[in-house]
């Protein structure tokens, strides 16, 4: 049972190009929506995140696109470069079990070409 | 700071074998997290631990799968006897852990890349 559908799960972009990664979630329990950034070989590192009380954060070429009524939130990448080809996991935290549970979509793998 | 360590990076086994992966969480962190990232699955949760004890096991795939953590700077994640399912990357991740905040943010190792063969 996947709580947060992320999709496409694999995407190419050329440089230059905008990078849009999709995720929607059914429990409205979750409160806080970060977004994970993973090279080969490494583990995951939030690259940025969002709160459901605000509808859009930007961080340098990132965005984090937030509707909490349709219960979707994306990410854009502007200017996308080949730096930036990475596998991409959003995620939603809320209150589970007594403690905050961190739950991941199932990844997008972002190929940025020259 | 190391970041959060793991060894091994690979381990290769044969069916049947004890496998044993290791973790050392940023010191500090309150909070210990292992998961399995496979490309049908993405990342699963199998085990929490806040303060050394463990929270939240249900993601724990069935009893060949068990993990410890004996003190604030040391977790194992143990599967005895390993199949060639459970083949897959491992992370650990370490948080703060304080008070349960939603914000705490998972500062996970460079991951444990299992083959059962």
């Amino acid at each position: 049972q996947q709580q947060v559908k992320q999709s496409p799960q694999s995407l190419i972009v050329q440089k230059g190009g905008i990078s849009i990664i999709n995720c929607a979630y059914e429990n409205t329990a979750f409160d806080y929506f970060p977004w994970y950034q993973q090279f080969p070989g490494k583990g995951p590192a939030l690259l940025i995140a969002i709160r459901p009380d605000v509808s859009e954060k930007k961080e340098g070429r990132f965005t984090i696109s937030f509707n909490k009524s349709a219960k979707q939130f994306s990410l854009h990448i502007m200017d996308s470069q080949p730096g930036d080809s990475a596998t991409y996991f959003c995620a939603a935290s809320g209150p589970s079990g007594g403690y905050q549970k961190v739950t991941f979509g199932i990844g997008t793998k972002l190929q940025v070409i020259p | 700071d190391a970041g959060v360590i793991q060894s091994p990076r690979h381990e290769v086994t044969e069916m049947g074998q004890e496998v044993t992966l290791r973790c050392k969480p940023i010191s500090g962190h309150n909070s210990l997290f292992w998961y399995r990232q496979t490309m049908m699955r993405g990342l699963e949760l199998l085990i929490y631990f806040n303060n050394n004890v463990p929270i939240d096991d249900s993601g724990m795939p069935e009893d060949r799968f068990s993990a410890k953590m004996p003190n604030a700077s040391f977790s194992t994640l143990k599967i005895q006897p390993s199949e060639p399912r459970d083949s897959a990357v491992y992370f650990c991740a370490s948080s703060l852990g304080l008070g349960g905040r939603s914000t705490d943010t998972q500062y996970f190792g460079p991951g444990t890349r299992l083959t059962v063969l």
